[in-house]
């Protein structure tokens, strides 16, 4: 199984900066099938980016997403207020597994 | 717009079935562009894929949780139905259902999850 270790476990930031979030694989994802998800209080998780880099519908485009291999990284630039929520990473490279989270606070 | 509901029993027993149903609106699981399917998520594991199926019926699940595991469709309803046999604490969590895309094959599930429907809660409780 592979697992996924998302760091920073808390980020604090305020609106308008930069957040760069880390979800690094136990071994190397095939395809670089790597998804990340963003969940806020009470509500379901939302996909964002699959694929490494590619948006979901609707994702605005201060979202980003690179890396391959074992190394990926989540990048929001020019914080919203509403970006501020748990964010986490998945692997679909023939098994599915989760990242334990990075918390995005003010 | 694609909706997902979810519903369940809320509480259970340790050694009961749990039995959840997820009603699916604005898409059809009867048509092969996605699969379905449910996640679910506890405090102590985090989220955890749990099973999916195609709209043909071939069914695909988690190695740790294939041995309790049911996955189902009902076409004439658009729903997808799991059941989880002797369920015990750990399998208190929230249980969520989701239209899955990418696929599956011998070889594996490669597979994300968007969107997700609101989830139900499912406690078990002596």
């Amino acid at each position: 199984e592979i697992v996924l270790t998302q760091s920073p476990g808390t980020l604090s930031l305020s609106p308008g900066d930069r957040a760069t979030l880390s979800c690094r694989a136990s071994q190397s994802v095939k395809i670089n099938f790597l998804a990340w998800y963003q969940q806020k209080p009470g509500q379901a998780p939302r996909a964002l980016i699959y694929g490494s880099y590619s948006r979901a519908t609707g994702v605005p485009d201060r979202f980003s997403g690179s890396g391959s291999g074992t190394e990926f990284t989540l990048t929001i630039n020019r914080l919203e207020p509403e970006d501020f929520a748990v964010y986490y990473c998945q692997q679909y490279g023939g098994s599915v597994t989760f990242g334990g989270g990075t918390k995005v606070e003010i | 717009q694609l909706q997902l509901q979810e519903s369940g029993p809320g509480l259970m027993k340790p050694s009961e079935t749990l039995s959840l149903t997820c009603s699916v609106s604005g898409d059809s699981i009867s048509s092969s562009t996605y699969y379905w399917g449910w996640i679910r998520q506890s405090p102590g594991k985090g989220l955890e894929w749990i099973a999916t199926i195609y709209y043909n019926g071939k069914t695909y699940y988690n190695p740790s949780l294939e041995s309790r595991l049911t996955i189902s469709g009902d076409k004439s309803k658009n729903q997808i139905s799991l059941e989880l046999t002797s369920v015990t604490a750990a399998d208190t969590a929230m249980y969520y259902c989701a239209r899955h895309l990418g696929y599956c094959d011998g070889a594996g599930c490669y597979i994300w999850f968007d969107p997700w429907g609101q989830g139900t809660l499912v406690t078990v409780s002596s």
